[in-house]
């Protein structure tokens, strides 16, 4: 049991459509990473989260963007939504060790 | 540039048997090296890490890798195969820059006949 949760687990939306997804973090981690996952791919690095502060991003558009909080839990919001942003998208935490504890993901399919 | 590689895509061995799967990866620094599985519709689990301490590193379920700096290789391995092992396996590069960048692999499916 890593202790990272994700909400919520499925999600169906329509394209141009907007959408939020959920991250907490496990106890005593301030970091936070995303991460999309094509259907028969490995992840792809979204973002990362420290302390609030975005650190560093990946090849993705403006239109990913996203927050961390005080309690370092995080959002990643999704504009315009494109039917290739249909995936499962994949929160990561750690402290300030390298190792990053990934949550279940939230499967999201743009119709 | 950072990349990492690995040689199979799938895999298939019957329970009982040894399991390999090949990762090589490429980076101009000191990496740390991960393994993780990934079962139908879960999330990732971390199987062991390498952080340049012993180069044999001994993982969760049995399975270990050895990092070879000379081939740039870090294969996992499992002397065993259980059908519980039938799942995707992601060799995972970190440097520490700015932030903490990871790079994937492709990942390889293993299959385990019974």
């Amino acid at each position: 049991e890593t202790g990272v949760t994700q909400s919520p687990t499925h999600l169906i939306k329509t394209r141009g459509q907007q959408v939020t997804l959920r991250c907490s973090s496990q106890s005593g981690h301030n970091t936070v990473s995303w991460y999309q996952q094509a259907l028969g791919q490995g992840p792809q690095f979204i973002f990362q989260y420290y302390r609030e502060e975005e650190n560093g991003r990946g090849n993705f558009p403006p239109r990913f963007s996203g927050l961390q909080f005080p309690n370092y839990s995080s959002e990643l919001n999704v504009n315009a939504l494109e039917l290739d942003d249909s995936a499962l998208y994949l929160c990561a935490s750690s402290s300030t060790a390298d190792t990053q504890y990934f949550g279940p993901g939230t499967r999201l399919t743009v119709l | 540039a950072q990349s990492v590689t690995q040689l199979d895509s799938h895999v298939s061995v019957s329970e009982g048997t040894p399991v390999l799967l090949r990762c090589n990866y490429s980076s101009s620094y000191s990496p740390s090296l991960f393994w993780y599985v990934q079962h139908p519709n879960k999330g990732l689990q971390l199987l062991l890490k390498y952080t340049s301490a012993a180069t044999l590193v001994k993982g969760i379920n049995g399975f270990e890798a050895e990092f070879k700096k000379s081939e740039t290789s870090f294969h996992l391995t499992k002397p065993s195969a259980h059908m519980s092992d039938a799942a995707e396996y992601f060799c995972v590069v970190s440097l520490k820059t700015s932030y903490d960048k990871v790079i994937f692999g492709p990942g390889t499916s293993l299959s385990v006949i019974p």
